[in-house]
């Protein structure tokens, strides 16, 4: 099956600074998602993108399909950007979407 | 609030009881999924429903029970479970299953069995 890897599997930023967190994966897709898991558990949809660059604030996402990889960019991080950024990719069809391990962030003040 | 709602938030139970988590969404979607999130390790898919119908059983034992009364509910029944069945079990819906649908999840229910 299609393989995701995401990269840093852990990452510590002071507050204020900037970070790009890495998805690879192994096969074509037609979906791609970024979600922010908080402390709670609660999985937050960032952004849907299977191709391209999109931006939501201090958060921008790009997706380079033919190269099969995408980046999150978050900068200017907050104590509340800590967490966990997971990656979730769809081969195509009616398979499921297909987690990486994520990436923890943690920001300190 | 993503549109998906669980409940209980938060489950303690012993290895003979009988218990069930239900989930909930407000989002008009045809296709809901359970997943297991244990400590240190992906998100599992177990089950899912598209268009009240299961089209996926991921191995899961059958200690593990889902109903899907309606394109709304979900519910995923717990019987003679195992400790290391302790886990997040989370829930979510999409528009449809497949093709290009944003999926969205609830706030999870933490399960731990004693």
């Amino acid at each position: 099956g299609i393989q995701v890897e995401q990269s840093p599997p852990d990452l510590i930023l002071q507050e204020g600074a900037n970070s790009t967190l890495r998805c690879n994966f192994s096969d074509s897709v037609n979906n791609l998602q970024w979600f922010h898991q908080n402390p709670w558990g609660q999985l937050i949809n960032l952004f849907y993108i299977p191709s391209g660059t999109k931006q939501n604030g201090r958060l921008s996402a790009t997706t380079v399909a033919t190269e099969r990889y995408s980046l999150l960019y978050i900068s200017s991080s907050q104590t509340t950007d800590s967490g966990v950024y997971f990656c979730a990719v769809r081969l195509s069809g009616n398979t499921p979407l297909v987690f990486g391990k994520g990436t923890r962030l943690s920001v300190i003040a | 609030e993503t549109g998906v709602t669980q409940t209980p938030r938060h489950l303690v139970m012993g290895m003979t009881n009988k218990k069930s988590l239900k989930c909930e969404q407000h989002l008009g979607h045809n296709a809901m999924y359970w997943y297991k999130q244990s400590a240190k390790k992906p998100l599992e898919l177990m089950f899912v429903y598209n268009f009240k119908e299961q089209t996926e059983n991921n191995s899961v034992p059958s200690r593990f029970s889902p109903e899907c009364p309606n394109s709304s509910h979900l519910f995923l029944h717990l019987h003679t479970l195992q400790p290391e069945d302790s886990a997040l079990y989370l829930c979510a819906s999409s528009q449809y299953m497949g093709l290009d649908n944003e999926q969205f999840f609830g706030p999870g229910t933490r399960l731990t069995v004693l």
